[in-house]
């Protein structure tokens, strides 16, 4: 069976700071592996995906995420927060279909 | 470019009154269509999902339907909706073919029932 999880509800870091956002899956496979933003009142946003190849998937704005098999994990990070990144991060994971965790919310504080 | 719309984009209804709300994408031939309800500051559950038109699955039971009357178009409906129905309704489209599992997502629709 496919799970997701984001085991932090809410994450808040300064502006400039480093970012992790965390996410592990459950899969007995390789899924495909994605992460979503979603901006108040409005839809969700792929922000990155990974299928295969180099572990490091690049995305936009600044986020990447690292799939790391033996961990099950897929981790966003981000080198520099912006106040504008302030949003709900949802992890997703799909094989048969797609599930996603519960979200992360980052508050950026100036 | 392909583009989602849904619409309308809020409503206010009451308990016991019809729903129906509308997806459309443009710019994409025979994609893959979904529907996704999200409680307030909530997790994505998946509902329905479509592969072609006139074929709808459903994923859970909420006492909504759906329906895929053109290529392009997807409805979520109920005749009778529930307090528990307010949410936020999220349409997405995944391509056919290799990137198949990545979604893509609409501006929502907004429901309140009171």
């Amino acid at each position: 069976a496919q799970s997701v999880t984001q085991p932090d509800a809410r994450v808040t870091v300064s502006e400039g700071a480093s970012l992790q956002l965390r996410c592990k899956y459950s899969y007995s496979g390789t899924p495909y592996l994605f992460w979503y933003v979603q901006y108040p009142r409005q839809g969700l946003q792929l922000l990155l995906k990974y299928y295969s190849g180099d572990p490091v998937v690049q995305g936009v704005n600044g986020f990447e995420a690292e799939f790391i098999k033996s961990n099950s994990s897929f981790h966003l990070r981000k080198a520099s927060v912006h106040w504008s990144d302030s949003a709900v991060y949802f992890c997703a994971v799909s094989a048969v279909r797609i599930f996603f965790g519960d979200g992360t919310q980052l508050v950026v504080k100036p | 470019a392909q583009t989602i719309h849904q619409w309308p984009v809020a409503e206010i209804k009451a308990v016991g009154s019809p729903l129906s709300l509308g997806c459309t994408i443009k710019g994409k031939s025979s994609p893959n269509l979904y529907w996704y309800w999200q409680a307030t500051g909530g997790t994505l559950q998946q509902l329905f999902y479509s592969i072609t038109v006139g074929q709808v699955e459903s994923v859970v039971q909420l006492n909504l339907s759906a329906s895929r009357p053109k290529d392009d178009q997807f409805i979520l409906s109920t005749e009778k909706l529930l307090l528990s129905h307010s949410g936020f309704y999220l349409c997405a489209w995944s391509p056919t073919g290799g990137d198949q599992d990545t979604q893509y997502f609409g501006p929502g629709t907004r429901l309140l029932v009171l």
